[in-house]
């Protein structure tokens, strides 16, 4: 069983367009983050939710809303994409806020053309 | 923001090799991670350290948390190919809103057989 996973695995979508990226985990952890990995491989967070509620927003556009539904799953939602929005989107979890450990998923590889 | 400074940016050794990783900082982080990343994958934890000066292994890897809390290193010995991949130091720092981890820029891992 997959203990972070995240749909879809790979997406390609027009500029403009909105999409969403989903993510659940099967770990009973509390905290769950997104984070975005650029072109030159570096890792950058973006958001963090504890419990559903967010706890970090690493100044990030508004275009972007990230929603917890519950604490197994936190789903990225993105408007209007733009081209520099092409990355690879990294859901990760950890046991809780203060916990450095985080387990990450397989990303989502998203390219806006 | 926060930048971790890791070296080398990429190594190209022979199998049996040992290879040597580290990544330093200009502040106090009060966990030192590392993780490896293979194509199409999400990073996997290696090792985390929590005291500074600690040092830890696992099998063929050991690594260090600095004395001054600035910086890590990443020792691999008697490298084989599956060892091959993108090494990620990572920090962390409690802060009153949460935690969040600050990567390095990784270290491109070549073995060859």
């Amino acid at each position: 069983d997959t203990a972070v996973s995240q749909t879809p695995k790979y997406l390609v979508t027009q500029m403009g367009n909105d999409k969403s990226i989903k993510c659940e985990q099967n770990l009973g952890h509390d905290t769950m983050y997104w984070y975005k990995q650029d072109s030159k491989k570096f890792l950058k967070i973006m958001f963090s939710y504890n419990n559903k509620e967010l706890i970090i927003n690493e100044t990030v556009p508004n275009r972007f809303s990230p929603k917890s539904p519950d604490k197994a799953h936190l789903n990225l939602h993105i408007n209007s994409l733009e081209l520099g929005d092409s990355a690879v989107y990294f859901c990760a979890s950890s046991q809780e806020v203060g916990s450095a450990e985080a387990f990450f998923g397989q990303g989502t590889r998203l390219t806006v053309v | 923001g926060q930048q971790l400074n890791q070296s080398p940016q990429s190594m190209f050794i022979q199998e049996g090799e040992d290879v040597s990783m580290n990544c330093t900082s200009s502040s106090i982080f009060n966990t030192w991670l590392w993780y490896k990343q293979e194509p199409g994958e999400g990073p996997v934890l290696l090792i985390a350290l929590y005291k500074a000066g600690e040092l830890t292994s696992n099998g063929r890897l050991t690594a260090q948390f600095g004395i001054t809390r600035k910086d890590s290193f990443l020792n691999i010995s008697a490298s084989i190919p599956s060892d091959v991949g993108i090494y990620f130091c990572a920090g962390q720092r409690q802060e009153t809103s949460g935690s969040r981890l600050t990567f390095g820029e990784g270290t491109q891992l070549t073995v060859n057989p």
